[in-house]
């Protein structure tokens, strides 16, 4: 059983460019999820995908958008950059309909905007 | 609004003293409670999802507890590698699979 694979692992950006960050789910899983994780906090739910759309979205602007492929992998688009988009960024995926347990998580990205 | 409250934010302990670390949460119909453990700079590692009061959960070293308000992370005899961030994170009834984590609490156990 495969787990949750993310790259690349760091990314240093300047403010204004944009980013894209992959997610490669777990064999077996159909959901994936985003989240940011600032320094020193709890990772902030972004939004989520299944059956490649967007079924569920945190409190994030437009310019975070994503993708999920039909191999259920899936990327996330960073627009715009701000200084403040520096954090870890975690892919989780899941198993939608099924157990409830079996949340996932990437190693994460770790994304560092000047 | 949804909201996890974890204590303390740090927790110091010598090897073999055990403690507990406290997760409370306000929510409006809990479908579930996760404990993840969190080493720097790695993604959060499962532990543990309780679903309903009086439940517990055991692995190795650490007890989880369930109650209306709060979960409890129990830990035995902690050994310096159990050192790690550990997470709780809500799952609501009206909010589909989204996560809900507190800020967590960062324990050391020093040797």
């Amino acid at each position: 059983e495969t787990g949750v694979t993310q790259s690349p692992t760091h990314l240093i950006k300047t403010r204004g460019q944009q980013v894209t960050l992959r997610c490669s789910s777990q064999s077996g899983h159909n959901t994936v999820s985003w989240y940011q994780q600032a320094l020193g906090q709890g990772p902030q739910f972004i939004f989520q995908y299944y059956r490649e759309e967007e079924n569920g979205r945190g409190n994030f602007p437009p310019r975070f958008s994503g993708l999920q492929f039909p191999n259920y992998s899936s990327e996330l688009n960073v627009n715009a950059l701000e200084l403040d988009d520096s954090a870890l960024y975690l892919c989780a995926s899941s198993f939608f309909g099924g157990r409830r347990d079996g949340y996932t998580f990437g190693s994460g990205t770790r994304l560092t905007v000047v | 609004e949804d909201q996890v409250t974890q204590s303390p934010e740090a927790l110091r302990l010598q090897e073999g003293e055990s403690s507990s670390l406290n997760c409370s949460y306000t929510v409006s119909g809990l479908r579930g409670l996760f404990w993840y453990r969190q080493d720097p700079g790695k993604g959060p590692e499962f532990l543990f999802t309780l679903y309903s009061a009086g439940e517990e959960k055991e692995k190795e070293r650490l007890k989880a507890t369930l109650t209306k308000k709060e979960s409890f992370l129990h830990i035995t005899a902690p050994k310096p590698e159990d050192s790690a961030t550990y997470l709780c994170a809500v799952q609501v009834r009206t909010s589909g699979s989204r996560l809900t984590f507190g800020e967590g609490t960062q324990l050391t156990v020093n040797p």
